[in-house]
């Protein structure tokens, strides 16, 4: 089935060390894969996504990379600051329905900065 | 500010009634999504509209149904609520269909007693 999972629930850095966040993915009909970031209390926020034909993309402070060949995503969050402190949600968008696309969360990694 | 705005913001109700949701997406985008956010089941998917069409749909209860209206403000109605309706439901919008940056309203939680 479809399902879009993380491997570490929890991942306490130090400000200024660098992140990686990871996420195995199951569905091999995705066409884009994103990263969100959830604050306390907020909805979730976009941070960055790449299409599925491509390996690497790079933000600001952030780059993801994709594994197609072991269905796995990273994100990697350069000199991570407490404002860096969230949840951070793997996502996939499947083509579904009419022209539509359904988008499948992974469970989530809490990201604590240590200052 | 994402620009969504979401009401109301808490909602509390009893098992077997019924409850509507609002949102307005930001200006200018015309794909709606309904999200709810559980402790148990995580962010799920529920369903999508573009331009007062449903595009695609998740895991949404029967009990469950949306549109998307022609000023494309949409509403969530949830009937029939059980104790595990008990969540957050977040509304999205994007601008076209593809939906991969979705700007997400600050969400509606639900208490079902």
């Amino acid at each position: 089935g479809e399902s879009v999972g993380l491997h570490l629930p929890t991942l306490s850095v130090q400000e200024g060390d660098n992140s990686i966040i990871n996420c195995a993915y199951s569905n091999s009909a995705s066409d884009y894969f994103i990263w969100y970031k959830q604050e306390s209390g907020k909805g979730p926020q976009f941070i960055i996504d790449i299409r599925s034909n491509m390996d690497k993309r790079q933000g600001q402070r952030v780059t993801v990379l994709l594994n197609k060949t072991v269905k796995h995503l990273s994100l990697q969050i350069a000199a991570t600051q407490p404002g860096d402190s969230a949840v951070y949600f793997c996502a996939e968008n499947i083509r579904a329905g009419t022209g539509g696309f359904k988008t499948i969360f992974g469970a989530g990694t809490r990201l604590f900065v240590k200052a | 500010d994402s620009g969504v705005t979401q009401t109301p913001k808490h909602l509390i109700t009893a098992t077997g009634q019924r409850v509507t949701l609002r949102c307005s997406p930001r200006s200018g985008d015309l794909s709606v999504y309904w999200y709810q956010q559980s402790l148990d089941q995580g962010l799920q998917f529920l369903i999508q509209y573009y331009n007062g069409e449903e595009r695609a749909k998740g895991n949404i209860l029967e009990r469950f149904s949306a549109q998307q209206f022609p000023d494309l403000h949409s509403e969530l109605n949830l009937s029939s609520l059980e104790l595990g309706d008990s969540a957050l439901y977040f509304c999205a919008s994007s601008v076209d269909w593809g939906g991969n940056e979705q700007f997400f309203g600050p969400g509606t939680r639900l208490t079902v007693l």
